[in-house]
């Protein structure tokens, strides 16, 4: 079975510009997240799917960041535009059963703002 | 205050040595409890998954939940320089189902 796909794996842009991050959860996952790892830190939530919903969001800065999850499977995060701060892994995962917790983890993708 | 702290380390030990992480969390509410690790440039995985207070032992891995005291731990038994990773505690539960939040995480290398 397939894994939890991301892409780029790198990115390197000035600030100003816009970014997007692309995610191919596994198949059959209705739940997926975007979580942002600052270096040294563990990852924080940004925003969570119940399929095509949003249901949480409340930590996604929404003046420059926005995400869609179209048909409830792809979703894709935008950054628009992109700040130094922003350097960062964002790390998509997706998850078959929410109450627990168990989340499967792409490899992230690694974005650094010059 | 955060609702997961972590010791970030870094922790650093010889080859079959036991290995102890901790974190303790303040929400009483959170009742799934969780170990993830971190290989360098990778996604965090799964090692380990409690639920409410007790043991759990999956191999050379045991977890550890004291819900009196908000406190969880992971013991890793004859370390293996294989296991040089950072480690994450991760919580849920209670009004933040199927939001995990999670600890800063503790390097550890084991050297040969």
């Amino acid at each position: 079975e397939a894994g939890v796909v991301q892409s780029p794996r790198y990115k390197i842009i000035e600030k100003k510009q816009p970014v997007a991050f692309w995610c191919n959860p596994i198949s059959g996952h209705n739940t997926l997240y975007w979580y942002l790892q600052n270096l040294g830190q563990g990852p924080e939530l940004l925003i969570r799917y119940e399929n095509e919903e949003a249901v949480d969001d409340s930590q996604l800065p929404k003046d420059r960041f926005s995400a869609e999850r179209l048909k409830g499977v792809d979703s894709t995060l935008k950054i628009q535009p992109a700040e130094l701060g922003d350097s960062a892994v964002y790390l998509c995962a997706s998850s078959q059963d929410m109450n627990t917790g168990e989340l499967f983890f792409g490899e992230g993708s690694r974005l650094t703002v010059l | 205050q955060k609702e997961v702290e972590q010791d970030p380390g870094p922790l650093s030990v010889p080859e079959g040595a036991i290995v102890s992480l901790n974190c303790t969390y303040s929400n009483s509410a959170f009742q799934y409890f969780m170990w993830y690790r971190q290989y360098s440039r990778k996604g965090p995985e799964l090692l380990m998954y409690t639920y409410s207070s007790g043991n759990k032992e999956d191999g050379r891995f045991t977890a550890q939940v004291d819900k009196s005291s908000k406190y969880i731990s992971l013991f890793i038994r004859d370390s293996q320089p294989s296991d040089s990773a950072t480690y994450l505690c991760a919580i849920t539960g209670g009004t933040s189902y199927g939001k995990l939040t999670f600890g800063q995480g503790t390097i550890l290398t084991v050297h040969p």
